[in-house]
């Protein structure tokens, strides 16, 4: 079945450093690949995406490319602010259209100042 | 626009009683819904997955009696946790997709936290 891993939280960074959240998933066929995120007190917001592989989602500063090849798709800003703080969740779904979302457990980003 | 909105988003309730949570897609037809729940500081688990006019499947280990799932509309699902019990306590939350635009996308409601007494 389909399956995604995260690295564990929390991670706690000072302002305008550098992120990496490491996403890998398992699954069959060729999932699009997503990352939420949801800021305290609120629901999840689609963040970025990617549909084929060597696609790069990118939005507010955070992007992930699709790598087949080692079935990621690690989330990366260059300079993070404290507004980033958040937990941010790496999914999949295994067709083209709206289906079953496989999401991993979450990462909570701190950052401080 | 692909805004959902869920109602209420808060709700108390004492043991034994049931609850509706009411899922809308605001400005888009959603074919398809999905709730989730969430437990704290854990991800998401899918409960259910509905169609527009047809039956909700249920994930394994969910018990269909006791969450009733209704998609009448393509703009209206409705969760109610039958004779609710403290440990159904959680954070529900509902997702909509759509036929048409971006079809591989869901989009989120803001979340419904359950307390039973």
């Amino acid at each position: 079945g389909n399956s995604v891993t995260q690295m564990e939280g929390p991670v706690t960074l000072s302002e305008e450093a550098f992120l990496t959240i490491n996403c890998t998933y398992t699954a069959t066929g060729y999932p699009s690949l997503f990352w939420y995120v949801q800021y305290p007190g609120e629901g999840l917001q689609l963040l970025l995406k990617a549909t084929k592989a060597d696609d790069k989602g990118s939005n507010k500063g955070f992007e992930a490319t699709y790598r087949k090849e080692t079935t990621s798709f690690h989330l990366e800003k260059g300079s993070v602010q404290v507004s980033d703080s958040a937990v941010y969740f790496c999914a999949l779904s295994d067709t083209g259209t709206a289906s079953k979302l496989t999401f991993g457990t979450g990462t909570r980003l701190q950052v401080t100042l | 626009g692909a805004v959902v909105s869920q109602h209420p988003s808060r709700v108390i309730c004492k043991s034994g009683t049931s609850v509706k949570i009411e899922c809308r897609s605001l400005d888009f037809q959603a074919t398809t819904m999905f709730w989730y729940r969430q437990f704290p500081k854990q991800s998401l688990m899918l409960m259910a997955t509905s169609n527009e006019g047809s039956k909700a499947t249920y994930e394994q280990g969910v018990e269909k009696d006791k969450f009733l799932i209704n998609h009448a509309s393509l703009t209206l699902s409705t969760l109610t946790v039958t004779s609710a019990h403290p440990e159904d306590s959680s954070f529900y939350i509902c997702s909509a997709g759509t036929a048409s635009g971006d079809t591989d996308t869901q989009y989120f409601g803001p979340g419904t936290r359950l307390t039973v007494l």
